[in-house]
């Protein structure tokens, strides 16, 4: 069964660093997303992309964040210069169709400590 | 009001027990709506679907009443593998996920 695989799985750094987060979607899915989890909270939204653009972003996903499909399976998040409150989990999504009744399938996620 | 609330619980069942989970949703434009399982530090996986009034699937049915903006999850029969959070989320294009419940099914 095809799967969202995303690397690293743990990803350390210090406040102020740059870290880039890796996707890789289910091949033949167009809507990628990213949410994130602070430990012990719930699941949020960050953003979805469709078609090498942004479709919706949260309050979350500020000047710090941006996202990029540099090749065609790669679909990456980056965080300019991380904060301690940017530790969490962070989930990479896909859909074939981004329509409202599609399933998204949620990779295994990247941990990510801010030390 | 959040968008999608859910009783934190936890539930702690006896194994076979039916369990029945509540979530309710504040936004009337949500076209769609799922209940996800997370193990603990794993990423959500779909158990259902909800779209119209209810859909089951073996020991799970998830029922919707949009007049109420509810959605709820039935669990028959539950099994010790049936230990989890489980996340209700609503959904226009986004999911907007509620806190997940948190369910534990002892011999």
């Amino acid at each position: 069964e095809p799967e969202v695989t995303q690397t690293p799985s743990h990803q350390v750094t210090q406040m102020g660093q740059e870290v880039i987060l890796r996707c890789v979607p289910i091949s033949n899915h167009l809507y990628f997303y990213w949410y994130r989890q602070i430990l012990g909270q719930k699941v949020e939204f960050l953003v979805s992309f469709y078609n090498n653009e942004i479709s919706e972003k949260s309050e979350i996903f500020d000047d710090q964040f941006s996202v990029e499909r540099p090749d065609g399976s790669n679909f990456t998040l980056k965080i300019r210069s991380t904060k301690l409150e940017d530790s969490a989990m962070y989930f990479c999504a896909s859909s074939e169709t981004g329509d409202y009744t599609d399933t998204q399938y949620f990779g295994p996620g990247t941990r990510l400590t801010v030390l | 009001r959040k968008e999608v609330e859910q009783d934190p619980g936890p539930f702690n069942v006896p194994e076979g027990a039916t369990v029945a989970f509540n979530c309710t949703y504040s936004n009337s434009a949500s076209q769609s709506f799922f209940w996800y399982r997370q193990d603990c530090r794993k990423e959500p996986k779909l158990l259902m679907s909800v779209y119209s009034s209810g859909n089951e699937d073996g020991r799970f049915t998830a029922q919707l009443n949009r007049a109420s903006q509810y959605i709820s999850l039935l669990i028959r029969d539950s099994k010790l593998s049936d230990s989890a959070t489980y996340l209700c989320g609503s959904s226009a294009s986004k999911i907007i996920f509620g806190s997940g419940t948190r369910l534990s099914i002892r011999p």
